[in-house]
C-alpha cells in the first residue's frame, strides 16, 4: 500500500461545529503532516509529527487540533471554525529526513458555513 | 527565511517544444530541493528531488547553488504533461516543504 487516504473526501460545517479529519497510511512512515491549501496557492504547512510526537506547529490557531493515535493514523480535529478556513486539508506522510519526499493524500475540500 | 520563487503562473507551450520551468531558492544552508506535480483531479506526487539526480517521464532538474536555482526541463513535451508544477524547498534537517506558487503548464496539440 503506497496511499494516503483521506476522510472524507469533502466536508461542509457550520461554525459552531467540531468535526475531525483523517489520515492513514500504511507505509511505516514515522513523520506525518499537515497542510492546508486555498484555491490557486501553494500547500502550507500546519503541522508535523515526528514518531507520533508534534514536532513543529506553525502557529495554527488552536481551534485547529491534531492528534496522533499510532504511527498510521493522524487527526485532525476541528471546532469553532471561521468561513476563512474553507480550504483543500492534505495529509502528507514521509519516512522522515531521508530526502526522499513526502506522499499525499487526496486531501479533504472543507466548506466552513 | 526560506523562500522558493516560481516566477510563471502559466507556460503554455506546443506538443514537441522544449519546456522549461523555473525555480529560484532562497536559502542560507544547503537545502534539499524537490519537484511535485499535480495533474487535473489527482493529488498531488514527487516528480524529482535533487539528490537523487534522476529523470522521470523525461523530466530533468539541476540543482545550481551559485544560481540558486532548481529549473525543471524537458526536450519535447507531451500533452500528457499538462498540469500543476510546484518546486519545493526542505530546509536542512527540517522535517517541511516550503512550495513555490506554482507554474501551470499547458501543453497544446
Amino acid at each position: 500500500d503506497t496511499e494516503v487516504t483521506q476522510t472524507p473526501k469533502h466536508l461542509v460545517m457550520g461554525m459552531t461545529n467540531k468535526k475531525s479529519l483523517k489520515c492513514e497510511q500504511h507505509m511505516g512512515h514515522r513523520a506525518m503532516y499537515w497542510y492546508k491549501q486555498k484555491a490557486k496557492k501553494p500547500p502550507e504547512l500546519m503541522f508535523v509529527y515526528s514518531y507520533e510526537k508534534l514536532s513543529i506547529n506553525e502557529s495554527v490557531p488552536s481551534r485547529f487540533s491534531p492528534e496522533c493515535p499510532n504511527s498510521s493514523l493522524l487527526n485532525l480535529h476541528l471546532h469553532a471554525l471561521q468561513p476563512e478556513d474553507s480550504a483543500l486539508y492534505l495529509c502528507a506522510s514521509s519516512q522522515g529526513t531521508d530526502r526522499k519526499g513526502a506522499f499525499f493524500g487526496q486531501g479533504t475540500r472543507l466548506t466552513v458555513v | 527565511a526560506q523562500r522558493v520563487t516560481q516566477p510563471e503562473k502559466l507556460l503554455s507551450v506546443f506538443k514537441g517544444a522544449p519546456v522549461e520551468l523555473k525555480c529560484n531558492y532562497s536559502y542560507s544552508g544547503s537545502p534539499e530541493l524537490f519537484w511535485y506535480v499535480q495533474y487535473s483531479r489527482q493529488r498531488l506526487q514527487l516528480l524529482l528531488r535533487h539528490i537523487s539526480r534522476e529523470s522521470i517521464k523525461g523530466f530533468t532538474a539541476d540543482l545550481n547553488k551559485g544560481e540558486t536555482s532548481f529549473h525543471l526541463k524537458k526536450p519535447f513535451a507531451q500533452e500528457e504533461d499538462s498540469a500543476m508544477y510546484y518546486c519545493a524547498l526542505s530546509p536542512t534537517g527540517f522535517q517541511k516543504l516550503v512550495f513555490g506558487t506554482g507554474t501551470r503548464l499547458l501543453v497544446s496539440p
